[in-house]
């Protein structure tokens, strides 16, 4: 069975902070690894991993895709209230036409002014 | 503006009633998809289709019903044989080799 594993379950900071979130998997021809962030409602679109080691950065965020490790990290530096929110971590597999995501449980981060 | 409809965003049922949620979008995605999240569970997949008259179960879709006549269009229903409806639904849509999926805002529903 596939499982995606997202530690810390929740956490609190204060603004200026660094987070680190972490993301495993254990799944069956992995193809790709994704960050979205769910602030009330519809989540949204953060990052799509597919090499080992490359980073991929949009402003305050980045993330990183370990394969030999089967995980993945979300960094948000110089964290703003605006952070605060539910981020999610999903692997998709290849080997078929199937393109369905397994997500994991969440990291509910709260920022602290 | 291009996006992912979903109504109503609060339903109310009654025990033994089918309910049936809506989805629409205008993206011109091929695929859709229909996700549960309950609190610290993460999204589950209920259902999805990759193209129009086709779909298939998703990990949980004992309970539920759809139906992909349109491209744009995902209904899904909850019927009286799902044991704990209770739950926020998503629905999802991307394009056909594309996992990067988009979602709506969500239908929050309640069993009275």
């Amino acid at each position: 069975e596939d499982k995606v594993v997202q530690s810390p379950l929740s956490l609190v900071v204060h603004e200026g902070d660094t987070v680190t979130l972490n993301c495993s998997y254990e799944v069956t021809n992995f193809r790709s690894l994704l960050w979205y962030k769910q602030e009330k409602k519809a989540p949204t679109f953060l990052f799509m991993l597919t090499s080992s080691g490359i980073e991929k950065k949009s402003g305050r965020l980045s993330s990183i895709l370990d394969k030999k490790e089967l995980s993945s990290i979300l960094n948000i530096t110089a964290t703003q209230t605006g952070d605060s929110a539910i981020y999610l971590c999903a692997v998709d597999k290849k080997g078929s036409n199937d393109y369905k995501l397994s997500f994991g449980a969440g990291t509910t981060v709260t920022v602290r002014a | 503006d291009g996006g992912i409809t979903q109504s109503p965003k609060y339903l109310f049922r009654k025990e033994g009633q089918n309910v049936t949620l809506s989805c629409e979008q205008n993206l011109n995605h091929d695929a859709m998809y229909w996700y549960r999240q309950d609190p610290g569970q993460g999204l589950r997949l209920i259902y999805y289709s990759q193209i129009v008259n086709d779909f298939q179960k998703g990990d949980i879709a004992e309970g539920y019903s759809v139906s992909r006549e349109k491209k744009e269009s995902f209904p899904l229903t909850v019927t009286s044989a799902q044991k704990n409806p209770t739950a926020f639904y998503l629905c999802a849509s991307s394009r056909h080799g594309n996992t990067e999926a988009f979602f709506g805002q969500g239908t929050r529903l309640t069993v009275v």
